[in-house]
């Protein structure tokens, strides 16, 4: 059982420059979720979907942040003008809605992302 | 809105002892989870135990188990028979059906040989 992964696991940009992570849940898994984590945080919630609908965005998700899960599948996370803000591990989850483990999201290893 | 505190922002044990880690949490819905993630240094974040608020028996998964008391609404997670690779950041976590998960700010577990 394959289980979530995210590429690429580290990112330097410098600030302004575009960014774009993937996210490869697990195969049957219809939820995806991204999360954000800054040293010694725990993670914030960011969007998720369902499928390929987006069906919540949290209002970190600043109109530079732009999320994609075309036909379901994986997911794609992209921050437009990088800022040193954005600094962070992003962390990608996925879940069975229903059945005896539903509700329970599985993390991937997560992209760290360094702002220059 | 849900919030998720831990009070604890550093905890320390011996090896084969046992250490309690706590977690209260505070939401208006009835139909809810909570959930114990482990996160080793620069290391993935692992579940450790789910429990859901329907269920009155506490969950437990081998050398780990829970305290559920819903009408405190806390949720702390006992480690027994404690081992070096326990040692980790615990985070705990609650989740309304359908929803998000919404995390505390973390644990620091030490394991001391």
């Amino acid at each position: 059982d394959t289980g979530v992964s995210q590429d690429p696991r580290h990112k330097i940009t410098k600030r302004g420059q575009n960014v774009t992570f993937r996210c490869d849940p697990i195969s049957e898994h219809n939820r995806l979720y991204w999360y954000r984590q800054t040293l010694g945080q725990g993670p914030e919630f960011l969007t998720y979907f369902q499928n390929e609908a987006q069906l919540e965005k949290s209002r970190l998700l600043s109109d530079r942040f732009s999320a994609e899960r075309p036909k379901g599948s994986f997911s794609t996370l992209e921050i437009q003008r990088t800022e040193q803000g954005d600094s962070a591990m992003y962390l990608c989850a996925s879940s069975l809605e229903m059945g005896p483990k539903g509700e329970t999201q599985y993390f991937g290893p997560g992209t760290r992302l360094l702002v220059l | 809105a849900q919030t998720v505190t831990q009070s604890q922002p550093e905890m320390s044990v011996q090896e084969a002892e046992t250490v309690t880690l706590s977690c209260t949490y505070d939401t208006s819905e009835s139909d809810y989870y909570l959930f114990w993630y482990k996160q080793p240094p620069s290391r993935q974040m692992i579940l450790v135990i789910r429990q859901e608020a329907y269920k009155q028996q506490n969950a437990t998964e081998n050398r780990f188990s829970v305290n559920f008391q819903k009408a405190a609404k806390s949720f702390s997670l006992k480690i027994s028979d404690s081992q070096l690779g326990d040692a980790a950041m615990y985070f705990c976590a609650y989740k309304a059906s359908g929803s998000r998960l919404t995390f505390g700010e973390g644990t620091q577990l030490t394991v001391n040989p």
